[in-house]
């Protein structure tokens, strides 16, 4: 099973629906992060959170929301989705060991997400 | 405008020669560098780290190599195998980005046998 997993692999959808992609952990680290992929930009990063209590926005997280429901659970909203929210979506997690960079993204396997 | 870049979209290099994939960035802040690879339908892994305290790093046929005066890092993977075709992301970090990371768009390594 992998360690970092995500629900659901695809999703089509139209746009003004309510999307919810969920992302559970069992390698117990406390980081948790939500990126977007897109042709030739690379991984963005939407949302992280460093712990239960701790949600920070990244570069894009205009459209989005997150919730942090344990250690273990980071989900991603998008409240009213659009077409140019279609992606590759990957949670990720990180283990700082005491140290400022950890220096490794443990990621899933993603959500591919269409918005029609 | 993007701070990390890999202006090469692909590369195609034979088996058993050397890739090497390029990556510049224009933050002078960032002092933290990784390479991950990409199969298609999984997530990003981690292949090699290195810090701006050092301008070179190995480990195993990959190697990383970091010029700071020219904000260039390259990952050279000798001798290259097909198994390593893949898109290869450079990401970097520093003190203003919170311990996160800004990755590049990518390269697509193909390993032709």
């Amino acid at each position: 099973d992998a360690d970092v997993t995500q629900t659901p692999r695809n999703r089509i959808t139209k746009t003004g629906k309510r999307i919810m992609l969920e992302c559970s952990q069992t390698k117990g680290h406390d980081r948790m992060y939500w990126y977007r992929q897109d042709p030739g930009l690379g991984l963005r990063l939407i949302y992280y959170s460093f712990d239960v209590k701790d949600i920070n926005k990244g570069e894009i997280s205009d459209g989005y929301s997150v919730s942090r429901q344990a250690q273990a659970k980071f989900s991603l909203s998008l409240e009213s989705a659009i077409p140019n929210q279609t992606a590759l979506y990957f949670c990720a997690t990180s283990d700082p060991r005491g140290g400022l960079y950890t220096g490794e993204l443990f990621f899933g396997e993603g959500s591919r997400l269409t918005v029609l | 405008d993007q701070q990390v870049k890999q202006n090469s979209p692909s590369l195609s290099v034979q088996e058993g020669r050397i890739s090497i994939l390029n990556c510049d960035y224009t933050n002078s802040m960032f002092d933290y560098f990784l390479w991950y690879k990409k199969y298609p339908a999984e997530g990003p892994t981690f292949l090699i780290s290195i810090s701006s305290i050092k301008d070179k790093n190995e480990d195993g046929r990959f190697t990383v190599f970091l010029n700071k005066s020219a904000k260039h890092l390259s990952l050279h993977i000798v001798p290259s195998q097909p198994g390593d075709s893949a898109v290869y992301f450079c990401a970097a970090s520093g003190v203003d980005y919170g311990q996160n990371f800004v990755f590049g768009p990518g390269t697509r390594l193909s390993v032709l046998p």
